[in-house]
């Protein structure tokens, strides 16, 4: 059964500090890998996507890797906001092309405090 | 201004009750789908379309229908025989039918049951 687990569950870090959202799948065939953002009560909007082949992708503040021989995903946050206070969701695509595509992990709920 | 909307935003509903949740899209995207979101679990697939009047089951249909009848509408109908209704509902679409396209997500509904 294919699988998405990310770690931590929660995560508060103070403002202006980084941090390190992991995540492990176990997705085949693997197709891609997304970061999407979400915030409360709203619909998740995508960070990054991410191919068998990409190691490493950037968007502003938020980079993303991925090292596919051991099926981990990372997304670093630099420098937070206030406003990267959000829960971040690693969704991982296999080639299923019945249409049911898409594991979402269960999501790491951040808090950035002032 | 091009997107995915969901109404209503908040739904209350009495036990035994059927609600229709709306989402509708102006992407010009075949594939449509309902997901289910709970508290610290990942999306959970309900239903999906990949092309006008054709829809499948995905991992938890039990308890809900749907339609689609044109290309830019997709409604979700929560029956009286879903046990435990009361979550939070995103639909999303995405332009291409194998389904590894970037999913769009509407802003989702909240549906309680009183």
């Amino acid at each position: 059964k294919n699988q998405v687990e990310q770690s931590p569950q929660s995560l508060i870090i103070l403002e202006g500090k980084n941090c390190t959202l992991q995540c492990n799948y176990t997705v085949s065939p693997f197709s891609n890998l997304r970061w999407y953002k979400q915030d409360t009560g709203r619909g998740p909007v995508s960070l990054t996507i991410m191919t068998f082949s990409e190691n490493t992708k950037s968007n502003g503040r938020y980079t993303a890797t991925l090292d596919a021989d051991t099926k981990q995903s990372s997304l670093h946050i630099t420098a937070s906001q206030l406003s990267d206070s959000a829960s971040y969701i690693c969704v991982v695509s296999d080639y299923d092309n019945a249409g049911n595509m898409l594991t979402f992990g269960g999501g790491t709920r951040l808090m950035v405090k002032p | 201004d091009g997107g995915i909307t969901q109404s209503p935003k908040y739904l209350f509903r009495k036990e035994g009750q059927n609600v229709t949740l709306s989402c509708e899209q102006n992407l010009n995207h075949d594939a449509m789908y309902w997901y289910r979101q709970d508290p610290g679990q990942g999306l959970r697939l309900i239903y999906y379309s990949q092309i006008v009047n054709d829809f499948q089951k995905g991992d938890i249909a039990e308890g809900y229908s749907v339609s689609r009848e044109k290309k830019e509408s997709f409604p979700l109908t929560v029956t009286s025989a879903q046990k435990n209704p009361t979550a939070f509902y995103l639909c999303a679409s995405s332009s291409g039918t194998s389904g590894t396209g970037e999913q769009f997500f509407g802003p989702g509904t909240r549906l309680t049951v009183l």
